[in-house]
C-alpha cells in the first residue's frame, strides 16, 4: 500500500539558515509527489509537484525538492529561511486516479 | 474567483446531533474531496467524488455521508455526531485525478461535546 513518511515532527531553523525537510514514500510505480504548506489556521497551499522528467523541481516561495528514486525520497529544501516560512509542511503522494495520501507533517519553527 | 469555500467555519455540536458541511468550488473542477485533519495524523481522506452524481469512500468514511448533486458543490453529512468526529475538515477540488493539483478550502473546525 502507498504511504508517506515524514521522519521529523518538528524542526527549528535560524532565520537565514538553510532548510531540508525529509519525505520518504512507498509506492509501486512512478509516483506523483507533492509538497504542501499550511500556515496556522489556513488551508493547504501547493509548493511544488513532481510528475516526471527533471528530478529537481522548483516551486513557489524559493522552495525546491529533489526526487531520488533509489532512496524513495522527495526532500524539500530552501537555501535561506525567512520568518514567514514558519508553518506546517506536508508531503503527499498521489494514489492513481483518486486522492492524495499525506504524511503526518513537519512543523517548522524559525528562530531569530 | 473565490476558489474553494467552506460553510460554516466553526461549529459546536452535542453528541447525537446532525449537521451538514457545505463545500463549493467555482473552478469547474470534476473531482472533489473531503479530508479530516487531526493533530499528528496529517490529512485523511473521508470521501471523494470524481464527478457530478458520483461518490466514493476514502480511508475513514465511517460515520459520514456525502452527496454531489451539483458539480460545484460537495456536501459532507454527519447523521449522529460523536466526540471522535471532533476535527478540522477540509474540502478540496481538482481538475481531474492524480496528476492535478488539489485546491483546498480554509477548513471547518468542528467540536462535538
Amino acid at each position: 500500500a502507498q504511504s508517506v513518511t515524514q521522519p521529523d515532527i518538528h524542526i527549528t531553523v535560524s532565520e537565514g539558515a538553510s532548510l531540508e525537510l525529509r519525505c520518504n514514500y512507498s509506492y509501486g510505480a512512478t509516483p506523483y509527489l507533492f509538497w504542501y504548506v499550511q500556515s496556522p489556521g489556513q488551508g493547504l497551499q501547493l509548493l511544488l509537484k513532481y510528475f516526471s522528467g527533471d528530478t529537481l523541481v522548483q516551486g513557489i516561495k524559493g522552495f525546491e525538492a529533489e526526487f531520488k528514486r533509489s532512496q524513495s525520497s522527495f526532500n524539500l529544501r530552501k537555501p535561506s529561511v525567512h520568518w514567514s516560512d514558519a508553518a506546517e509542511y506536508f508531503c503527499a503522494v498521489s494514489k492513481a486516479g483518486t486522492a492524495l495520501i499525506f504524511g503526518k507533517g513537519t512543523t517548522l519553527s524559525v528562530s531569530s | 474567483n473565490a476558489g474553494v469555500t467552506q460553510t460554516p467555519k466553526f461549529r459546536v455540536l452535542k453528541t447525537g446531533q446532525s449537521m451538514t458541511l457545505l463545500c463549493a468550488q467555482d473552478m469547474n473542477h470534476e473531482y472533489m474531496y473531503w479530508y479530516r485533519q487531526d493533530p499528528g495524523m496529517g490529512l485523511r481522506l473521508i470521501h471523494y467524488s470524481v464527478g457530478e452524481g458520483t461518490t466514493a469512500k476514502g480511508e475513514v468514511p465511517d460515520g459520514y455521508n456525502v452527496s454531489r448533486l451539483k458539480k460545484q458543490n460537495f456536501l459532507l453529512g454527519l447523521e449522529s455526531a460523536a466526540p471522535s468526529q471532533t476535527s478540522v475538515y477540509f474540502c478540496a477540488s481538482s481538475l481531474s485525478g492524480s496528476a492535478h493539483e488539489q485546491f483546498f478550502g480554509p477548513g471547518t473546525r468542528l467540536t462535538v461535546l
